[in-house]
């Protein structure tokens, strides 16, 4: 049972405009929330994350919302450069559960030049 | 550098060889974690160990095994490779409680015959 969702396999988006991931969850119990960015043959690479005390954090051009009574978090690129060009990972998990963590599905993001 | 290492990278072995891969970090982290990828389902959590000797099943530990004898090291074992754990592995570390961010190695592409 996939407790986070990323609906959209894939996006694409033109240089300069903003970029929105989406990501849900079903586990109202996870209270942190992490963006990892995986170009091919590499490892995912830490992003950005969000406490479920916030409902935003920004660094840079990016941006994550939260929000909790609709157990969505979003992901905003802005502006949008060809070198994000990647698969973005959302992932969660309970502050209380050790080291365990859930991943979503994965949304691959082109961004035309 | 910082970095999390595996071996080897590409493996290809017939259904029940026992392999071993190898996983090594260089940040003196306390956590550690051994992923799979597969289309489709994203990245889902195999074992997880927050300390030398201590372990813990993730979402999908059936048909692995894992140990942490030293805190640098946490190889992942394979008894008795199957067709199904044909994927792409990705073992990643952290410095620990409530330091959530992950550094993930190369990956290893396993394919089981």
């Amino acid at each position: 049972d996939q407790q986070v969702k990323q609906n959209s396999p894939s996006l694409s988006v033109q240089e300069g405009r903003i970029s929105i991931l989406n990501c849900d969850y079903t586990n109202s119990m996870f209270d942190y929330f992490l963006w990892y960015k995986k170009y091919p043959a590499e490892g995912p690479t830490f992003l950005i994350s969000i406490s479920s005390i916030k409902d935003k954090n920004e660094d840079g051009r990016f941006t994550v919302f939260l929000n909790k009574s609709a157990k969505h978090l979003s992901l905003h690129i802005v502006p949008s450069q060809p070198g994000d060009s990647a698969v973005y990972f959302c992932a969660a998990k309970r502050s209380n559960t050790g080291n365990q963590f859930y991943f979503g599905t994965g949304t691959s993001l082109t961004v035309i030049p | 550098e910082a970095q999390v290492t595996q071996n080897p990278r590409y493996l290809i072995t017939v259904t029940g060889k026992k392999l071993t891969v190898t996983c090594s970090q260089n940040m003196n982290h306390e956590y550690m974690s051994w992923y799979r990828q597969d289309p489709g389902l994203g990245l889902r959590q195999i074992y997880y160990s927050m300390n030398v000797e201590v372990t813990d099943k993730g979402d999908v530990p059936e048909g692995y095994k894992v140990s942490r004898k030293e805190k640098r090291n946490f190889p992942l074992i394979l008894e008795s490779p199957s067709p199904n754990q044909t994927s792409l592995y990705f073992c990643a570390s952290s410095w620990g409680p409530a330091a959530y961010e992950q550094y993930f190695g190369p990956g290893t592409r396993l394919t089981v015959t």
